[in-house]
């Protein structure tokens, strides 16, 4: 099983400010990685899949890099509504898709 | 619009049985593969099932392997999630999600059904 690891847990930011997410594979998963937004009560939502391509209608402040254990996702400038927890899944080692962890994004 | 609905959580008793749904709209659901998710209260997201747009394919997680059952009906845009002896650490809000392909991103998510399984 490939073991994801995100980091920071928790990150505060400032609205405005920029915010950078990382995630740790434990084996190269190419670049099959995916990252999902989730807000309080709600489902996840897919951001960024193929470590670096936006899904649709997800602003361009969002942006993923990386590529076989290290990856980022990088948003430029926080809104309000960025507020969140983020989720990394590799999906190069079918049929066992595995996430991390998570980090939540918190106002400063 | 493209739409993932769940349905059958609820509460049951350790060793019981359950069975969700998932309604899909909006897309050609026969196309895509789907998959079950689940997150524990307060826990991060785990990968429990998938299956492929024919039905082909279906894997499980080690977690649930021999207890739960995926399947799908095309004609009728679902898929179902059959789950016996349920066990407390299964208690989650399971989400239904979409995807192009069996090894691809999951694209679309449902907005999750809750089960609690307790005495």
């Amino acid at each position: 099983e490939i073991v994801m690891t995100q980091s920071p847990a928790t990150l505060s930011v400032s609205p405005g400010e920029r915010a950078t997410l990382s995630c740790r594979a434990s084996q190269s998963v190419s670049s099959n990685l995916a990252w999902y937004q989730q807000k309080p009560g709600q489902a996840p939502r897919l951001l960024i899949y193929g470590a670096s391509t936006r899904a649709t209608g997800i602003p361009a402040r969002f942006s993923g890099s990386g590529s076989g254990t290290e990856f980022t996702l990088t948003i430029s400038s926080l809104q309000s509504e960025d507020f969140a927890v983020y989720y990394c899944q590799q999906y190069n080692n079918w049929p066992l898709w595995t996430f991390g962890q998570g980090t939540k994004v918190e106002i400063k | 619009e493209v739409q993932l609905v769940e349905s059958g959580g609820g509460l049951v008793k350790p060793g019981g049985s359950l069975r969700l749904s998932c309604a899909a709209s909006g897309f050609t659901f026969s196309s895509y593969s789907m998959n079950w998710v689940r997150q524990a209260p307060g826990k991060g997201l785990e990968w429990v099932s998938s299956i492929s747009s024919s039905s082909s394919y279906i894997y499980y997680a080690d977690s649930v392997k021999g207890r739960f059952t995926i399947s799908r009906d095309n004609a009728k845009n679902s898929l179902y999630l059959q789950m016996n002896s349920l066990r407390a650490e299964d208690t989650a809000v399971y989400y239904c999600a979409s995807g192009p392909r069996i090894q691809d991103a999951f694209d679309i998510w449902g907005q999750g059904t809750m089960v609690t399984v307790s005495s």
